[in-house]
């Protein structure tokens, strides 16, 4: 089965700074999607950016990047010009690529906050 | 765009009563997944599926049951409900293969 850890449980940046959330993973699948997901106080669990594992190149949404290293089963997720909304809990997910296995595999999450 | 609807958004039960949980999928989508998000924790996969037939099963008590209907909305049960029940319940949909989108979330507290 797959696993996700993400090791910082809390994390804060200062705004405009740059922050690096961490997240490793294991599986013995050769293909599969990895998630980070943003969940503000609302509780509503955003889509923040998504990588394939066959791409080599390194996703990124605008302030948003991920450093995929297949090799070492890293996925970390580095926000840049943090600002205040960025502040939330962040979880970085698994996802198999497998019809019928395409559950989301979370980890424990990293509360990211913003100092003003 | 449509979203993911889940109803009621807030529910509030008593130990051994019965909950029931509404998912309506983003049209055209073909595959529901439910989630559970137990206070300070990560959401935890419960059951899935796709074309109205269970197509993956996690960590669902034996006490919950679900189903997908012939219009693709869901619905969870959850019967002689306990207080570690009390929890955010996620639906997500999503085209088979594709990306997940989550609905808002149903809050279950049970008392």
């Amino acid at each position: 089965a797959q696993t996700v850890t993400q090791s910082q449980p809390e994390m804060s940046v200062q705004e405009a700074e740059t922050v690096t959330l961490s997240c490793t993973y294991d599986t013995s699948e050769s293909d599969y999607y990895l998630f980070w997901y943003k969940q503000p106080p609302s509780r509503q669990m955003i889509l923040v950016i998504r990588q394939e594992a066959y791409k080599q190149q390194n996703a990124t949404e605008n302030r948003f990047s991920v450093n995929f290293q297949k090799a070492a089963k890293s996925f970390s997720l580095k926000i840049s010009d943090s600002q205040l909304g960025d502040a939330a809990m962040y979880f970085c997910a698994y996802r198999s690529v497998i019809q019928g296995a395409q559950k989301l595999v979370f980890g424990q999450g990293t509360r990211l906050t913003i100092n003003p | 765009a449509a979203g993911v609807i889940q109803s009621p958004r807030h529910l509030i039960k008593e130990k051994r009563e019965t909950a029931t949980l509404k998912c309506y999928p983003i049209p055209r989508h073909d595959t529901v997944y439910w989630y559970q998000q137990g206070p300070g924790q990560d959401p935890q996969f419960l059951i899935s599926f796709y074309e109205k037939m269970q197509s993956d099963k996690g960590s669902i008590p034996d006490r919950f049951s679900a189903q997908q209907f012939s219009d693709y909305h869901s619905e969870l049960n959850m019967s002689s409900l306990e207080l570690g029940d009390s929890a955010l319940y996620f639906c997500a949909s999503s085209l088979v293969g594709s990306w997940q989108y989550f609905g808002p979330g149903t809050r279950l507290t049970v008392t």
